[in-house]
């Protein structure tokens, strides 16, 4: 069985560009979340969506950050226009219950 | 609400010595209570996990953690430390909220293992 895939691996783009980051959960995973880890610190919660709806976006940074989950299958993570301290490694993880299973993560560095 | 506390970033042993990574929780519901582990340029792996039952729960790699509901801890031990377990381990807690479990990390604690 397929893992929880992330793409890209590691992005590396200027401030006020857009990135799109992409995650591919386990088939038949209702529950995907999104998570970020900026600058060592510890790893926050962004969002949360059952099939494609957001259950709980309370993570959010703030409204540069657009996450969809198109026909309940992969999900997206677009940051427009991205800061300098949007830095950071951006995980995704899918669930069937209570247990998440986590992808490798996307590496992005703002410059 | 549910937070973690891991005491130590940075935690040195010597090869074939015990490690003990600490790991303390609060919750105000009952809860569930995992170990993470990063290795260098990878993903999150699952160590171990506690949900309900046995309180000394084992995970791969010969890891074991044990949860004290009195202590509110979930410290990761292993008897005798390998070369390859130098990495980063999360300790994290996560409760029903909204329909979904968010998990709540620690801030992490990175081993080192010396030869």
């Amino acid at each position: 069985e397929a893992g929880v895939t992330q793409f890209p691996s590691h992005s590396v783009i200027e401030k006020g560009q857009t990135v799109t980051l992409r995650c591919d959960p386990i088939s038949g995973h209702d529950n995907l979340y999104w998570y970020r880890r900026v600058m060592g610190k510890e790893i926050k919660f962004l969002l949360h969506f059952v099939k494609e709806s957001k259950q709980d976006e309370s993570g959010m940074p703030n409204n540069r950050f657009l996450a969809e989950r198109t026909g309940g299958t992969y999900s997206t993570l677009k940051v427009q226009p991205a800061e300098l301290e949007d830095s950071g490694v951006y995980f995704c993880a899918s669930s069937p219950y209570y247990e998440q299973y986590f992808g490798p993560g996307t590496r992005l560095t703002v410059t | 609400a549910q937070s973690v506390t891991q005491l130590g970033s940075h935690v040195s042993v010597s090869e074939g010595a015990l490690v003990l990574l600490r790991c303390n929780y609060s919750s105000s519901v009952p809860p569930y209570l995992f170990w993470y582990v990063q290795y260098p340029n990878q993903g999150l792996q699952l160590l171990l996990k506690y949900t309900t039952g046995a309180t000394l729960v084992k995970g791969i790699n010969g890891f074991e953690a044990e949860f004290k509901k009195s202590e509110t801890s979930f410290h990761l031990t292993k008897p005798s430390a390998h070369m390859s377990d130098a990495a980063e381990y999360f300790c994290a807690v996560s409760a029903p909220n909204t329909g979904g479990f968010k998990t709540i990390f620690g801030a992490g604690t990175r081993l080192f293992v010396k030869a």
